[in-house]
């Protein structure tokens, strides 16, 4: 089945202690992105990937770090997490680039205490 | 820089009515427009999208949107709603192949109650 996988799916933290928030995709897709969902505001993207060690920065980089060491995979880094880091965060992949159909994961719900 | 307005935070509608979300983008060039749906708990599933030719564009589970380039808008319209459809909608924009395909934009959700 395609999919994207995302864990934890729930994340309980306090305040900088570093943490991983894996996505992996199956479809052999080049494109992966990280959003993070908050009321009000929608989706805002964190960072992209366009291919193995392709990255860039989205709209709201401050406080996270990406790598895409392989293809499938594309793991969301908080070195020192603040709650203001709190929030519902999606992985998401598509064939190139981000206006191709866009797949989404499951989500990641990320508290910091 | 490109952006998306989605007017309306929630809206409740009766299941059998017609149905209408408002979207409003802002991109200099020709845009890649999106709506995505999220049911509760869920992550977003891709309803539409429009890039060029037809402006009225059909979708999954009955919805289409029209591309009005004098108004900058896409909405986003069913004219059946089913109870099924309560959920979250979210309009995107997406730079043409001129600007890169790299980013995509969100609006801020329109929620979606239907009542029986």
């Amino acid at each position: 089945e395609a999919q994207v996988t995302q864990n934890p799916r729930y994340l309980i933290t306090v305040t900088g202690k570093k943490l991983t928030v894996t996505c992996s995709q199956n479809m052999n897709h080049e494109y992966m992105s990280w959003y993070r969902q908050d009321p009000g505001l929608g989706l805002r993207q964190i960072y992209y990937s366009m291919n193995v060690e392709v990255t860039d920065k989205g709209d709201v980089p401050e406080g996270y770090k990406v790598s895409r060491k392989e293809k499938r995979n594309f793991p969301l880094i908080l070195e020192s997490p603040s709650p203001n880091q709190t929030s519902l965060y999606f992985c998401a992949s598509s064939w190139e680039r981000s206006t191709d159909t866009q797949y989404f994961g499951p989500g990641t719900r990320l508290t910091v205490l | 820089a490109q952006s998306v307005t989605q007017p309306d935070i929630h809206i409740t509608v009766s299941e059998g009515a017609s149905l209408e979300l408002r979207c409003n983008y802002s991109y200099g060039a020709t845009p890649y427009l999106f709506w995505y749906v999220q049911s509760p708990g869920q992550g977003l599933q891709l309803l539409l999208k429009y890039f060029s030719g037809d402006t009225l564009v059909q979708g999954i589970k009955g919805f289409e949107a029209e591309f009005k380039r004098s108004q900058s808008s896409f909405n986003l319209r069913k004219p059946s709603v089913h109870w099924s459809d309560a959920a979250e909608y979210f309009c995107a924009v997406g730079a043409g192949l001129t600007g890169g395909g790299n980013k995509l934009t969100f609006g801020t959700g329109t929620q979606l109650k239907v009542e029986l």
